[in-house]
């Protein structure tokens, strides 16, 4: 059974940082591709970021560049999202999702206020 | 960057009646494989979203057959033959050509 389990989401102040886990299970890790999307509280869904299988290419939203890193270890079966910078527009449920798009985590909530 | 743009903003609709959410993007979703790629969600209410349609017709596993995806280029649609009660929650379609963008969504309600 294909498991996605986030973590780490807090509290934070404006500006801070933090990082987000999601720990894999149920698949071959190392075979695909991984995203982060996340939903700010009674909102719609917005994509942050991808990382190919090994980690050679990452991609990100504009609203995120240059603030968010992608990252994951293969030996771990874990994915990881290093977010830099934090804002108040930041505040959002968090999910990674496998490659394929069919399966999605939880969730981890980010809130970014003083 | 693709814009998806889901219509209508919601629908109430009565148990065993069908029901149908458009989605169009900003440019066609048709990719040089071959493949189209958009992809049909549901978000029930304080759950993940969950993968209806994929490729615009393919119904993922465990997705019951009254759901159905069709279209092509730049027009899709989702339909269910026959609305349940446990249909309850906001769609979401996505392309999926261009890195990810998923329309604003469409909230079903039952009457």
């Amino acid at each position: 059974e294909v498991q996605l389990v986030e973590s780490g989401g807090v509290v934070v102040q404006p500006g801070g940082s933090l990082r987000l886990s999601c720990a894999a299970s149920g698949f071959t890790f190392d075979d695909y591709a991984m995203h982060w999307v996340r939903q700010a509280p009674g909102k719609g869904l917005e994509w942050v970021s991808l990382i190919s299988w090994d980690g050679g290419s990452t991609y990100y939203a504009d609203s995120v560049k240059g603030r968010f890193t992608i990252s994951r270890d293969n030996s771990k079966n874990s994915l990881y999202l290093q977010m830099n910078s934090l804002r108040a527009e930041d505040t959002a449920l968090y999910y990674c999702a496998k490659g394929d798009l069919g399966y999605w985590g939880q969730g981890t909530l980010v809130t970014v206020s003083s | 960057d693709i814009v998806m743009t889901q219509t209508p903003l919601s629908l109430s609709v009565t148990p065993g009646q069908p029901a149908s959410i458009s989605c169009k993007s900003s440019q066609s979703l048709l990719h040089s494989d071959g493949k189209t790629y958009l992809y049909w969600y549901l978000q029930k209410p304080g759950q993940s979203p969950q993968l209806l349609i994929y490729e615009v017709s393919s119904r993922f596993s465990g997705v019951p057959d009254r759901f159905s995806g069709s279209g092509s280029g730049t027009d899709f649609t989702l339909k269910i033959s026959r609305v349940e009660a446990e249909d309850v929650g906001v769609y979401y379609c996505m392309q999926g050509i261009h890195l990810l963008t998923f329309g604003g969504g469409t909230k079903v309600e039952i009457k």
